[in-house]
Formats: C-alpha cells, sequence, structure tokens
C-alpha cells in the first residue's frame, strides 16, 4: 500500500530538548514538505525539498532544521530555538512540483511541557 | 489582506441539504485550486482539483470564478459522513500552496 507515515502520532518534550519527526513515503515522490497547523490557522510551511540532498526554507523554518538523505525520508528536528513548538505537524509530498496535489501523512501531535 | 479567505462557519445543515461554499483568493496569478477535506485531528485529504470549466464528483462540484477571484465547493444531499473542515487551497506564482483555514461543515440528522 503507498503512501506517508509519519511517526509518532503524539510525541510529548520537555521545554529545551530538541525532538526529531519522522516522515517517510514510497509513493516515489520527488517532492516532501513539512507544515504546521495551529488552531484557527492554516497550514503554514516549514520546509520543503524537491530533490535528494537539497531542501528550501519555507515561511516559518526559523527553529526548525530538516535533511532530506534518501528520497523517501524527510526528517524534521524541531529545536529547542523553536519559541512556541507546540502544535499538529503534517508531512506531505507531491510529484515534482509543490503546486500538484498533495498527500498528506497523518500527523504527529507535539506537545511540548 | 489574507491570500486565500474563507468563512469559517459553522455551516449546520440537515441531512439531504444543499450547502455551498465559497473561497477568494488575492493573486490573480494562482494557477492551481483544490478542496481538501480535514476531519478533526487528522490530516487534510484532497476532496477535488478545481478547474476553469468546473469540475463534479458525485454529489459534489467546484467551480472557478477567475475573474471575480472565488473558487466555490456545492455539496448535495448532504450525509453525516460529510461533517468535516474543508480547505481552499491555492497556489501561487512561486508554485507554493496556500491553505486557507477552513469551514467547517456540521450535517445534523
Amino acid at each position: 500500500d503507498g503512501g506517508i507515515t509519519q511517526s509518532p502520532k503524539y510525541l510529548f518534550r520537555k521545554e529545551g530538548q530538541n525532538v526529531t519527526l519522522s516522515c517517510e513515503q514510497n509513493l516515489n515522490h520527488d517532492a516532501m514538505y513539512w507544515y504546521r497547523q495551529d488552531p484557527g490557522q492554516g497550514l503554514r510551511l516549514i520546509y520543503y525539498s524537491q530533490i535528494v540532498n537539497d531542501f528550501q526554507k519555507g515561511d516559518i523554518a526559523e527553529g526548525y532544521s530538516v535533511s532530506r538523505e534518501k528520497k523517501e525520508s524527510f526528517p524534521l528536528t524541531v529545536t529547542s530555538a523553536q519559541k512556541n513548538p507546540t502544535a499538529f505537524y503534517l508531512c506531505a509530498s507531491s510529484i515534482e512540483r509543490q503546486s500538484n496535489e498533495q498527500f498528506f501523512g497523518p500527523g504527529t501531535r507535539l506537545t511540548v511541557l | 489582506r489574507k491570500e486565500v479567505e474563507q468563512d469559517p462557519g459553522p455551516f449546520n445543515v440537515p441531512e439531504g441539504a444543499t450547502v455551498a461554499f465559497n473561497c477568494t483568493y488575492s493573486n490573480s496569478a494562482s494557477q492551481s485550486f483544490f478542496w481538501y477535506r480535514q476531519d478533526c485531528r487528522k490530516e487534510p485529504k484532497l476532496l477535488m482539483s478545481v478547474y476553469s470549466s468546473g469540475n463534479e464528483d458525485g454529489r459534489f462540484t467546484a467551480q472557478l470564478n477567475r475573474a471575480s477571484q472565488y473558487i466555490s465547493l456545492l455539496i448535495r444531499d448532504s450525509k453525516l459522513s460529510d461533517s468535516a473542515t474543508y480547505l481552499c487551497v491555492v497556489s501561487t506564482w512561486t508554485d507554493k500552496l496556500i491553505f486557507g483555514t477552513g469551514t467547517r461543515l456540521q450535517v445534523f440528522p
């Protein structure tokens, strides 16, 4: 079954700790994205990658880092520099371009205590 | 002005009703338009792409009005299972997708 997986579904961390969210896809998509969703707000783009070993900042990249060593994987690290990390994090992928249909993983709900 | 604007709702409608949502966008150079559906605490899922000539998928009809810069979604014969938040999504000239904040629909028996 083709799709995008994210783990874990729920994550709790203490303030000041870095945490890495996993995202894997077996759709053979070139492009992958990370968004965060906060109540009452639209999805906001954190980082995206259109090809292995290359990625670009989105609108709210501060306090986050990513890597794209494999086509299938695009992990996101939420660092202690992120001022308000508690949110719902969604990973997505698409064929080639951002403006193509994007497929989403089930999301990770991060709570920083 | 927000790049994509939607009425947050909620729209409360009885089963069987017809309901319509509008979404306005600010960038006249936008090329791609989508409606996504998001259930509570779940990921968004593509409902339908929106084409210039309008398109229909079963009970759902999407239309694009480039002159007035809005897209619409019409749901006929509403079902309880249609209760969700509907996200309007528009591309920008930089090829980025902009997500609206969503319109919440609640269908009651």
